[in-house]
């Protein structure tokens, strides 16, 4: 079937640099993408979302960038800290709003250096 | 505002054991929620789509008998996990819809982990 995927499991960077998460898709019907963020042993926390109408949206140190030619969505991190270190998921929504559940890509480790 | 919350957070029971899990949105209403599972350092994985007053909307290959799910109000969804044996041993997580920040989206619980002896 269908599904969104991750082009790395894992990405370290140092602290105070800027990271970049990619993800690709395949369900070229979706048209609402969202980034989590999952702390271990926690549930997923909302970062950032776009809708397929914009190729990118800007919130505050994050900024999700959207191609559709490629089908392929990125997360950008600005001046990474050490809070920023978990594991971050890419979902989609094929209708939008989040109005259905959710399919997510494999997900990306990030973690911070000192 | 968007405050989802489940109870327990965790749980370990002895096999053949049935396992309620509770979802509820705190400061709004659902009329749709969501359960996933994620195993170990893996994604996760939809579930069921739970509807307040009708059926819930299972995802192929989840069994509707094992996963009992019930939304009995507008902010509440229920996961029973009946006869539950190890492989079933997994982080449950539900998910509702609601407005904070000016965003409408899907906002996740802490989630359930649920280990069977």
């Amino acid at each position: 079937g269908e599904s969104v995927g991750l082009h790395l499991p894992t990405l370290s960077v140092q602290e105070g640099d800027n990271s970049i998460i990619n993800c690709a898709y395949s369900n070229s019907a979706s048209d609402y993408f969202i980034w989590y963020k999952q702390e271990s042993g926690k549930g997923p926390q909302f970062i950032i979302d776009i809708r397929s109408n914009m190729d990118k949206r800007q919130g505050q140190r994050v900024t999700v960038l959207l191609n559709k030619t490629v089908k392929h969505l990125s997360l950008q991190i600005a001046a990474t800290q050490p809070g920023d270190s978990a594991v971050y998921f890419c979902a989609e929504n094929p209708t939008g709003g989040g109005a259905d559940g959710l399919t997510f890509g494999k997900g990306t480790h990030l973690i911070i250096q000192p | 505002g968007a405050v989802v919350s489940q109870h327990p957070s965790w749980v370990i029971c002895k096999s053949g054991t049935s396992v309620k899990i509770e979802c509820r949105s705190l400061d709004f209403q659902a009329t749709t929620m969501f359960w996933y599972r994620q195993f170990p350092k893996q994604s996760l994985m939809l579930m069921a789509t739970s509807n307040e007053g009708s059926k819930a909307t299972y995802e192929q290959g989840v069994e509707k008998d094992k996963f009992l799910i019930n939304h009995a109000s507008l902010t509440l969804s229920t996961l029973t996990v009946t006869s539950a044996h190890p492989e079933d041993s997994s982080f449950y997580i539900c998910s509702a819809r609601g407005l904070a920040g000016g965003r409408e989206t899907q906002y996740f619980g802490p989630g359930t982990r649920l280990l069977v002896l």
